[in-house]
């Protein structure tokens, strides 16, 4: 697609509930970042992909959260046993390759509320 | 004290206006982003810098790497320039690589 692409956009759940967020990087584009921004909060980082690999992900703030890549392409970040606390909308983005001097190019980001 | 530090935190200007909005790191980086953000809307990188100065179009971005300093500018300011502006620094190096650390952003509202 022409942009990075994050579904669904809005996400509503009950505390407990297990969540999956996906995102559809840009074609071509080897790096993939999940970040989070809180309400009231700036945006902090989750976890970085190149390829299929994680090098870095000292951003989950905790073992209920987890994220995969396949193929190189899509990624979805799971959450289980959803806390209010992660309320938040999750932010995806990508680049040619972590190495580049290409910019990021965020997608529209999924709006989680857990009830 | 937070690694990437932005000011002001809100700014008011009027239209037509100078604008200029700091960040200051304490990190060492290999290069920095400016973003925008619209209320309810998605995040756009304006520019990514590594050394010198870019120009696109009224926004000027500036950064002293041995200062660990960068500026946003914006010329001949106007109301549709309202939005949150981000500074982020990537990181250096090892497994860290790519990661951006966020700034708490800068409210800018630009008033005709």
């Amino acid at each position: 697609g022409a942009g990075v692409s994050q579904s669904p956009s809005n996400k509503v759940t009950e505390k407990g509930k297990d969540v999956e967020l996906r995102c559809d990087p840009i074609s071509g584009h080897t790096a993939l970042y999940w970040y989070r921004q809180s309400l009231g909060q700036g945006l902090e980082f989750l976890i970085y992909f190149q390829g299929n690999s994680a090098p870095d992900k000292s951003g989950l703030p905790s073992d209920r959260f987890s994220a995969e890549r396949t193929g190189g392409s899509v990624s979805t970040l799971t959450i289980q046993r959803t806390q209010q606390e992660d309320s938040a909308v999750y932010l995806c983005a990508s680049s040619s390759s972590v190495w580049s001097t290409d910019t990021q190019y965020f997608g529209p980001g999924t709006r989680l509320t857990v009830l | 004290k937070n690694e990437v530090e932005q000011s002001p935190q809100n700014l008011t200007a009027q239209e037509g206006e100078f604008i200029t909005i700091n960040c200051s790191y304490s990190v060492g980086i290999s290069a920095l982003h400016w973003l925008q953000q619209h209320p309810g809307g998605g995040i756009v990188s304006l520019f990514m810098l590594s050394s010198g100065k870019k120009k696109h179009g009224r926004l000027i971005a500036t950064i002293n790497i041995q200062e660990k300093h960068s500026s946003l500018h914006i010329t001949a300011s106007h109301p549709r320039d309202s939005a949150v502006y981000i500074c982020a620094v990537r990181n250096a190096g090892g497994t860290s690589y790519g990661k951006l650390t966020f700034g708490q952003g800068t409210i800018l509202t630009v008033h005709p």
